[in-house]
C-alpha cells in the first residue's frame, strides 16, 4: 500500500517569495493534516482536513498561509509572502476520521522548506 | 491546553541493552490517547506504539512497551534489546478521544543514539 506522498522534498526560496507544497494522503483516509516541525521541536498542527472541509485551523497564520483540498483528496498548502521564521519541516498526515477507534495518522517524508 | 513534555532531550544506549525515555501530560479529560513516534534522520515519522487511557493493561509491541499511568499521566517508552535501528528522535504525542478533532499534541522529542 502506497503511503503518504509529499512534494517537493526541499525548497529553498527568499524572503517575500511565495511557496506551494503538495500532499497525497493513503487511499481511503478521509482526514488529512498539515504540521509544521521547527528545528529542536515537535510537529505543530496547521490545518486539519476531513474529505474538503476544514475542521480546525486554528493555529494557521491565515495573513500568510493558505490550504485547499478541492476534491477531497489531494492538498495543497501554500505561503506567501515567506518569512524567515517560516523555515521548517513541513509535515503531511493522514487517518481515517476521528471517532471510529482508528487514530493512527501516517505521515508522510515532509518538505524542508529553507527561506533565505 | 493540553502539554506534553519530554525532559530528556539526548539519551544514549549502548546496542543489546535496555533504554527509557520518559513523558508526561497534563490534561483535564479522562479517555484519550497517547502514542510515540519515531523520527530517523531524514526520514518519515512512523508509530511505534499507541495507548487508549481507557486501557488498563499497557501497549507492547515486540521490543518496545509502555508504562502508562494514568493518575501521575505519565506515558514512558521501554526499548528492549536496543539496536543501531532504534537511533531516532522519540515524540510523545496526545491526542482527545471522540470528537472531530484529531489534532497529536507533541512533546518535543528525545534523540536516542545506539551505540554498538
Amino acid at each position: 500500500e502506497a503511503g503518504v506522498a509529499q512534494s517537493p522534498r526541499y525548497k529553498i526560496i527568499e524572503k517575500r517569495q511565495s511557496v506551494a507544497f503538495w500532499c497525497n494522503p493513503i487511499s481511503g483516509h478521509a482526514t488529512l493534516y498539515w504540521y509544521q516541525q521547527i528545528l529542536g521541536q515537535g510537529p505543530k498542527l496547521l490545518i486539519q482536513f476531513q474529505n474538503n472541509g476544514v475542521v480546525d485551523d486554528s493555529q494557521l497564520p491565515k495573513d500568510r498561509f493558505s490550504a485547499e483540498r478541492l476534491k477531497g483528496v489531494d492538498s495543497t498548502l501554500k505561503i506567501q509572502p515567506a518569512k524567515l521564521e517560516d523555515s521548517a519541516v513541513y509535515l503531511c498526515a493522514s487517518s481515517f476520521p476521528p471517532g471510529l477507534g482508528q487514530e493512527t495518522q501516517y505521515f508522510g517524508p515532509g518538505t524542508r522548506l529553507l527561506v533565505l | 491546553a493540553q502539554t506534553v513534555t519530554q525532559s530528556q532531550p539526548e539519551m544514549s544506549v549502548q546496542e543489546a541493552e535496555t533504554v527509557t525515555l520518559s513523558c508526561t501530560y497534563d490534561t483535564s479529560e479522562n479517555n484519550y490517547y497517547l502514542f510515540w513516534y519515531k523520527q530517523p534522520p531524514s526520514r518519515q515519522m512512523i508509530l511505534v506504539i499507541r495507548q487508549e487511557a481507557y486501557k488498563q493493561q499497557n501497549a507492547t509491541e515486540n521490543r518496545f512497551s509502555v508504562n502508562f499511568q494514568k493518575a501521575a499521566k505519565s506515558f514512558s517508552l521501554k526499548i528492549s534489546d536496543s539496536q543501531l535501528g532504534d537511533t531516532a528522535m522519540y515524540f510523545c504525542a496526545f491526542r482527545n478521544y471522540g470528537g472531530s478533532q484529531g489534532n497529536l499534541i507533541f512533546g518535543k522529542g528525545t534523540k536516542l543514539s545506539v551505540k554498538p
